[in-house]
């Protein structure tokens, strides 16, 4: 079993919708959490940072943690054609740059 | 430049064959990262830099692979005796420091590896 996982979907939503990507994980030593787009042939791009449990939000992006559950989330509000990517988590257990991935949902906003 | 950079954006090679991967990491950038990604999957960790030395290479597969930062900026990832499941994008990151670590790796394109 993965230390972390993640639907790969594709995930295909209309313009306008709210999208909820999510991971979960096994190793409770798992303190910080990201997020990470990533468009076609690009390197990753990080969109969020959490520390520990709780909610963040950054305009139409918002990124819960449960730590007590093993589970994170990213909600996308009002999502666009332009947001159409593939969309990483990770995590790490410290201070330090060993971030684990998690496979990534490809999520396609149409028209 | 402004971001990092990774050459060959592309390589092609034989089964067998050497290979060697360029990282140009953001100017001040003091720790680097190098990842593998396989079709459909997230990025693998292989090793990190802190400066010059390896601070943790605990990603790395085998002996076939070998990284340097002789100079604390440059990085070579380099590949002996390639094999078809060597196959990849290879990502190279740079951070401000390791050990903030607010998980703002900075990502170049990637040189995608080829063995055919």
């Amino acid at each position: 079993q993965k230390e972390v996982e993640q639907d790969p979907g594709p995930l295909s939503v209309p313009e306008g919708a709210i999208v909820s990507l999510n991971c979960t994980y096994s190793n409770s030593a798992f303190q910080y959490f990201m997020w990470y787009r990533q468009y076609s042939r690009k390197g990753p791009e990080l969109l969020m940072y959490t520390y520990s449990s709780g909610n963040k939000e950054d305009g139409r992006f918002t990124a819960q943690v449960d730590k007590s559950s093993k589970y994170i989330s990213l909600f996308i509000r009002d999502s666009q054609p332009s947001d159409s990517a593939t969309y990483l988590c990770a995590m790490t257990p410290n201070q330090g740059g060993k971030l684990i991935f998690g496979q990534g949902t490809e999520l396609s906003v149409k028209p | 430049g402004a971001g990092v950079s990774q050459t060959p954006s592309n390589k092609v090679t034989e089964k067998g064959k050497y290979v060697e991967l360029r990282c140009d990491p953001i100017s001040g950038h003091t720790a680097l990262y190098w990842y593998r990604q396989s079709l459909g999957q997230g990025p693998e960790f292989l090793i990190y830099f802190q400066g010059t030395g390896a601070a943790d290479d605990s990603g790395l597969p085998n002996d076939r692979f070998f990284a340097v930062r002789p100079e604390g900026s440059v990085s070579t990832l380099k590949i002996q005796r390639t094999e078809r499941g060597d196959s990849a994008v290879y990502l190279c990151a740079s951070s401000l420091m390791a050990g903030t670590n607010t998980g703002e790796l900075f990502f170049g394109e990637g040189s995608r590896l080829t063995v055919l």
